[in-house]
């Protein structure tokens, strides 16, 4: 079956760095997204990795290892409005995305 | 200049009625995609669709429909609503499926509520 995993919940401090991981299983594999997703809000595209290694993108960076189904979203120097859920989502052989449940920031002062 | 609108953005309703949801984009995208995001968070795909193919997630009861008048629409139909249809669901869209993945932009969501 496919399945995407990603832990619950994670607290970190303001100005911080926080690393949230993600492992996939897909029927084939065309690419792994983050999307970060405000209480009450749509989500929103962060980033997309299909090749090994990681792609920096201001305070944000992702990285993927397919060899070992891995993702994971660093985010720097936090800020409160960080706080949010961050979705890990892999697209399949038909090009489908199949999404976790969500990664939960709380940032704290 | 919102990218991806839906209307309502929310919806309260009796078991057993028959309701729609509206969704618009003008990215001049040519997949459009309804997601239904339960309370547990969880985003499932219900249909993709392109101008060439209706992809239907097989787990969707038929109760569900999608409707699409043209390349800029998809509506969401919904018949004899139960109590489980609560959720938020979300309208996404995204150029047609190409060899790189291409970004999905999502709408401003749903909130159904059956009562």
């Amino acid at each position: 079956g496919q399945n995407i995993d990603q832990p619950t919940e994670m607290t970190a401090t303001e100005g911080a760095i926080v690393q949230i991981n993600c492992t996939y299983q897909t029927s084939g594999f065309n690419g792994l997204f983050w999307y970060q997703q405000h209480a009450g809000e749509a989500p929103t595209f962060l980033s997309y990795n299909v090749l090994d290694g990681l792609e920096e993108k201001g305070r944000f960076s992702s990285f993927l290892s397919r060899s070992k189904g891995y993702s994971y979203l660093l985010l720097k120097e936090l800020q409160m409005k960080d706080s949010a859920s961050y979705l890990c989502a892999a697209m399949d052989s038909n090009y489908q995305l199949i999404w976790g449940a969500g990664t939960k920031l709380i940032i704290k002062p | 200049d919102t990218a991806v609108s839906q209307t309502p953005k929310y919806l309260v309703t009796q078991m057993g009625n028959d309701k729609s949801i509206k969704c618009e984009q003008n990215l001049g995208h040519d997949t459009m995609y309804w997601y239904k995001q339960d309370s547990k968070k969880f985003l499932k795909i219900m249909f993709s669709y392109n101008n060439k193919e209706l992809i239907i997630n097989e787990t969707v009861p038929n109760r569900f429909s999608p409707k699409s008048p043209d390349k800029a629409h998809l509506n969401l139909h919904i018949n004899s609503l139960e109590l489980g249809d609560s959720a938020v669901y979300f309208c996404a869209s995204s150029h047609e499926i190409s060899e790189r993945g291409e970004t999905q932009y999502f709408g401003p969501g749903t909130r159904l509520l059956v009562l």
